[in-house]
């Protein structure tokens, strides 16, 4: 099974309008940490927020928010007031596990274009 | 100025030669990741390194070698034995340690695109 689902492969937003990206995880361990990253077109991958599983409040990182739904195992990347330098590949992780050295799952991602 | 810096960031090799990316950070960080990523497609994890002089396989690590002698360095050998090298390679690095899942995200370098002619 995928540790990581991202279901949408390209998504549209006008411009100022706020989208959510899907993020859908699936793990067995009660420790572990959600990231979602951005990767625009010259491919350096920029990380954005974090989730933990014992974090009882939502993360919120300016214009970014993450929905997270424990009991649906859902993490999703809410960003608003969308802007023209958004438009680039989204990408949710997670890492399982105590061990913080452990690796990474990455989604397929998600193709973000904001329309002027 | 602390990051990680992969070098060259274009390389073009004739099939059946080895090339070795370079993968160097100045964090102080003990993990090393190496990943791969093939147009409109995720990451998949070819090696990662936890201390030194330690590996670990990731999902994708045939016909690639990684070798761990300095904490700063963590060069990746792509083989004549990978069957379909060309792909953007990134490496990564992070702090580790043990306890509850800590704010520890993964720093990437900026890559390096190897092209097989």
């Amino acid at each position: 099974a995928q540790k990581i689902t991202q279901t949408q492969p390209g998504m549209f937003v006008q411009e100022k309008e706020a989208v959510t990206l899907d993020c859908t995880y699936d793990t067995s361990d009660p420790s572990y940490g959600l990231f979602w990253y951005k990767q625009p077109s010259s491919g350096e991958m920029i990380f954005l927020i974090y989730q933990g599983s014992y974090d009882q409040q939502n993360a919120t990182e300016g214009r970014y928010s993450l929905n997270f739904q424990k009991a649906r195992k859902s993490a999703n990347l809410v960003i608003s007031a969308s802007q023209l330098g958004d438009s680039a590949m989204y990408f949710c992780a997670m890492r399982e596990g105590l061990n913080t050295g452990n690796q990474f799952y990455f989604g397929t991602g998600t193709s973000l274009t904001v329309i002027p | 100025d602390g990051g990680i810096t992969q070098s060259p960031k274009y390389l073009f090799r004739k099939e059946g030669q080895n090339v070795t990316l370079s993968c160097e950070q100045n964090l102080n960080h003990d993990a090393m990741y190496w990943y791969r990523q093939d147009p409109g497609q995720g990451l998949r994890l070819i090696y990662y390194s936890q201390i030194v002089n330690d590996f670990q396989k990731g999902d994708i690590a045939e016909g690639y070698s990684v070798s761990r002698e300095k904490k700063e360095s963590f060069p990746l050998t792509v083989t004549s034995a990978q069957k379909n090298p060309t792909a953007f390679y990134l490496c990564a690095s992070r702090a580790s340690g043990r306890g509850r899942p800590s704010y520890n995200e993964q720093f990437f370098g900026p890559g390096t695109r190897l092209t097989v002619l």
